[in-house]
């Protein structure tokens, strides 16, 4: 079945400074790729996605990036702000994969004053 | 437009007891699922519904029963809890496209004692 790995587990960074998640997956059918991000005690929500035939997306302070031939994707949040601290989690969709996403496992990124 | 609602927030129950959590989506999704959500485990998928009159299991179904009652509205069943059903539980839906991510729901918080 699917699989996508998600790294850091946690990571801590100064404000202002950039903050880089990276998922991997192995199936070469998988054609979305979202991120959520979830606040403590809150639901997830999606912040940015991307599709197979694009490399890169941004939102103003938030990009993806998607490199088909490794197979990973990563999140790129620039000039972090304390609001930016919560779990961030990666998705794939599956083509033909029962209409559901496979999560990472999440990422707890801490902005630090 | 409320996307998607949950109910019941919060509940307890003693081991042994039964109870329903129930979700619906007011966005003509065709797609719905449940995940739970225990501390460093991530989003995990119990069942989901592609479309309306279908039900299928996802990675940890054992202990729970759905039902798809019509397109909007998708219930998870515990017909006996027990203390390790504690978690946080999390209704999604999509439109099942395959190219779109979850709206989630806003929770619910289950404790069994």
């Amino acid at each position: 079945g699917e699989n996508v790995e998600q790294h850091p587990s946690t990571l801590s960074v100064q404000e202002g400074d950039s903050a880089v998640i990276k998922c991997t997956y192995s199936d070469s059918a998988s054609n979305y790729f979202p991120w959520y991000k979830q606040e403590l005690g809150k639901r997830p929500q999606l912040i940015i996605d991307i599709r197979s035939n694009v490399g890169e997306k941004k939102d103003q302070r938030i990009a993806v990036t998607l490199n088909k031939t490794a197979k990973h994707f990563s999140l790129h949040i620039t000039e972090t702000q304390p609001e930016d601290s919560a779990v961030y989690f990666c998705a794939l969709w599956r083509a033909g994969g029962g209409n559901k996403l496979t999560f990472g496992t999440g990422t707890q990124l801490k902005v630090e004053l | 437009n409320a996307g998607v609602t949950q109910t019941p927030k919060f509940q307890v129950l003693k081991t042994g007891q039964s109870m329903t959590l129930q979700c619906a989506q007011d966005m003509n999704h065709n797609s719905m699922y449940w995940y739970r959500q225990d501390p460093g485990m991530g989003l995990r998928l119990i069942y989901y519904s592609a479309s309306e009159g279908t039900t299928d299991k996802g990675e940890v179904p054992n202990g729970y029963n759905v039902s798809r009652l019509n397109k909007r509205e998708f219930s998870l069943r515990l017909e006996s809890a027990a203390p390790s059903q504690t978690s946080v539980y999390f209704c999604a839906s999509s439109t099942g496209g395959g190219n779109y991510g979850y709206t989630f729901g806003s929770g619910t918080r289950l404790t069994v004692v």
